[in-house]
């Protein structure tokens, strides 16, 4: 069965510091993304990768960067965490001959900066 | 600029009352669209692609259908386990990665 690993399911952070959501997937995908899904907003695409150590900005890079440096491993990084980046954070996979409408998604991690 | 908008935000069934969902979207040049259901404290799992207009999807009590404006998911005399959220996507043809997707549709399933 196929599976996308999300590292935390809940984080606690304070403002400022550097904070690391770590995703795994096992089924030799070639492209991750990151999005997060806030109430009301739906999912909003942050980075994407169509390959090891290629990254592309979405629709709202800023505060965040990602690191892609082995196939199955796509990390986000919250440079210096703010308030406004409490959120639901999903990682999700696949590959171009699937059609990048059928993601799979891992289980989430729900981020709270106070 | 691409929108995706889906209604209604709840929806509240009885067991075996039939319903749809809508999704209704602004884009220039659909290359496809796409549902997904969300179970809560999980990510989206994707249950259907539409690629034109007319086209129809089924699987279980789920019927996802697509005209050029919107696509409604049906749900068919519903079950407690129907009860998510859905969300649609939308991928457009000038974009290889990205999918815009609606706030989603919160259905709740009443034994």
């Amino acid at each position: 069965d196929v599976k996308v690993t999300q590292s935390s399911r809940y984080l606690v952070k304070r403002t400022g510091e550097k904070v690391f959501l770590e995703c795994v997937q096992d089924m030799d995908h070639e492209n991750m993304f990151w999005y997060r899904q806030d109430p009301g907003l739906g999912l909003r695409l942050i980075y994407f990768s169509y390959d090891v150590k290629m990254k592309e900005k979405g629709d709202i890079p800023e505060g965040y960067s990602v690191s892609r440096e082995k196939k199955e491993r796509f990390s986000l990084i919250l440079e210096s965490a703010s308030t406004n980046q409490t959120s639901m954070y999903l990682c999700a996979s696949t590959n171009p001959g699937t059609g990048i409408g059928k993601l799979f998604f891992g289980s989430g991690t729900q981020l709270s900066v106070l | 600029e691409d929108q995706v908008t889906q209604s209604p935000e709840a929806l509240r069934l009885q067991e075996g009352e039939s319903s749809s969902l809508n999704c209704s979207y602004t884009v220039s040049g659909l290359r496809g669209l796409f549902w997904y259901r969300q179970d809560p404290g999980k990510g989206p799992e994707f249950l259907f692609t539409l690629y034109s207009a007319g086209e129809e999807k089924e699987k279980e009590r789920l019927k996802a259908t697509l005209t050029k404006k919107e696509s409604f998911l049906h749900i068919t005399a519903p079950k407690p386990e129907d009860s998510a959220t859905y969300l649609c996507a939308v991928q457009v043809v000038r974009d290889d990665y990205k999918l815009s997707f609606g706030a989603g549709t919160t259905v709740t399933v009443r034994a």
